[in-house]
Formats: C-alpha cells, sequence, structure tokens
C-alpha cells in the first residue's frame, strides 16, 4: 500500500483566481494520477502525471485549465486556473502500487468556488 | 463507448439482512475490474480485484464474483460500519468508475 498526503484537505475561492493541490507519497512510484469527483458523481480521471515528462491528459481536460508538475517519483501538484464555480469538485491523487488498476487514494482536496 | 453502469443507486439495509450490488460493464478487452469502497469525505479504499469470469474474491463480509458481463458484491450479515458507496471500476487502457451504490444499513 501506500500512503498520500494532499494539501490543501479544503478550500474556498473566488472566480478567475487559481489553487495548486498538493500531493505527497511515502514512497516512490511510477503512476500516478489525479481524478475528479463532481458532487454527487463518479471519479474522473483528469490525467496521469509522468514524473520528468508532460502529463497525459484525458479527453476534456486541458494542460492549461489543469497544469501539472511531477518533479519526481514521489510528489505532485495539480492546478486548477482562472476556477469557476463549475470547478467545485472533490480533486483526488491517487498512485498504482501493486498491480494496473489497483489504485490508492489520497483524502482528496475540497474545493468550492464563489 | 465504454461503460460501467451500478445498481441499484442505493440500498438500505437492516442490519444482518444480506443483499448484493451489481456492476454491469460494456468495456471490450477488459483487464481487470476492481471494486472500492468510499467514505464520505474520504477518497476510495481499493478492496478487490477480479480477472476473469468465474473468480471470486472475499474479504470479511464481502465476496465479489465475476461473470462475462458483470461483477457483485455480495454482502452477508452486514453491519452498520458497511455503511459507504461502494465503487465498482475496469480496466482497459485506464480506469473507468462507475457511478457507486449507496449503502446504509440500518441498526
Amino acid at each position: 500500500s501506500a500512503v498520500i498526503s494532499q494539501k490543501p484537505s479544503r478550500d474556498i475561492c473566488q472566480r478567475g483566481t487559481s489553487l495548486t493541490i498538493q500531493c505527497q507519497v511515502d514512497s516512490q512510484v511510477t503512476m500516478m494520477f489525479w481524478y475528479r469527483q463532481q458532487p454527487g458523481q463518479s471519479l474522473t480521471l483528469i490525467a496521469t502525471a509522468n514524473q520528468g515528462s508532460e502529463a497525459t491528459y484525458e479527453s476534456g481536460f486541458v494542460i492549461d485549465k489543469f497544469p501539472i508538475s511531477r518533479p519526481n517519483l514521489t510528489f505532485s501538484t495539480l492546478t486548477v486556473s482562472n476556477m469557476s464555480p463549475e470547478d467545485s469538485s472533490i480533486y483526488l491523487c491517487s498512485v498504482e502500487v501493486r498491480a494496473p488498476g489497483e489504485l490508492f487514494f489520497g483524502e482528496g482536496s475540497r474545493l468550492t468556488v464563489l | 463507448e465504454d461503460q460501467v453502469t451500478q445498481s441499484p443507486e442505493a440500498l438500505r439495509l437492516q442490519e444482518g439482512e444480506s443483499s448484493s450490488l451489481n456492476c454491469s460493464y460494456t468495456v471490450s478487452g477488459l483487464r481487470g475490474l476492481f471494486w472500492y469502497r468510499q467514505d464520505p469525505g474520504k477518497g476510495p479504499e481499493f478492496l478487490f480485484t477480479l480477472y476473469s469470469a468465474g473468480e471470486e474474491k472475499e474479504k470479511e463480509r464481502l465476496k465479489a464474483t465475476l461473470t462475462k458481463k458483470e461483477s457483485f458484491l455480495h454482502i452477508t450479515a452486514p453491519k452498520p460500519e458497511d455503511s459507504a458507496t461502494y465503487l465498482c471500476a475496469v480496466l482497459y487502457d485506464k480506469v473507468i468508475f462507475g457511478p457507486g451504490t449507496s449503502l446504509s444499513v440500518i441498526p
């Protein structure tokens, strides 16, 4: 397993601003992902955070809106840029440790945009 | 389009009343099916992986089974602490999560 710490756990932000979420893992992992969970909904994959190269984004998500950094094998950040109320969601960092699809998640960062 | 559906959307059980949750998928080239538990305000917690039809996995009061097009999560004699949302996910070239079943177990 892996222990994943996310910061902040929650925040309230103003429209038009940006927020950076940090994800720290207690061990080196190759595969790290960022998910979004909108209110009352399931998880949607935003992107795969690649160490040393640009993140791989899923359809509907773009780098300008959700820039991701992955400077090493234990840390990543997700920035939500130029926020609007539609960005109000829980953002979750996850890692794959043992086998493809077996994901461990952080506690999530609950973002409210006013 | 690859899809994962779950039923029921919500389930309310009396303590000790066994039941099953369903996960159906239309994903071709399935590489694995996963069950997760999510408590309010927390990230999902991995429970089981199933790879092939006929496979079963058990953990305490939970048993997961897999057929060619669906999976079941059987809950035997549930307790209030089993109350949570149960998410099914499938893997082909990425992990796709279903919408979840919200389970409430009433004492």
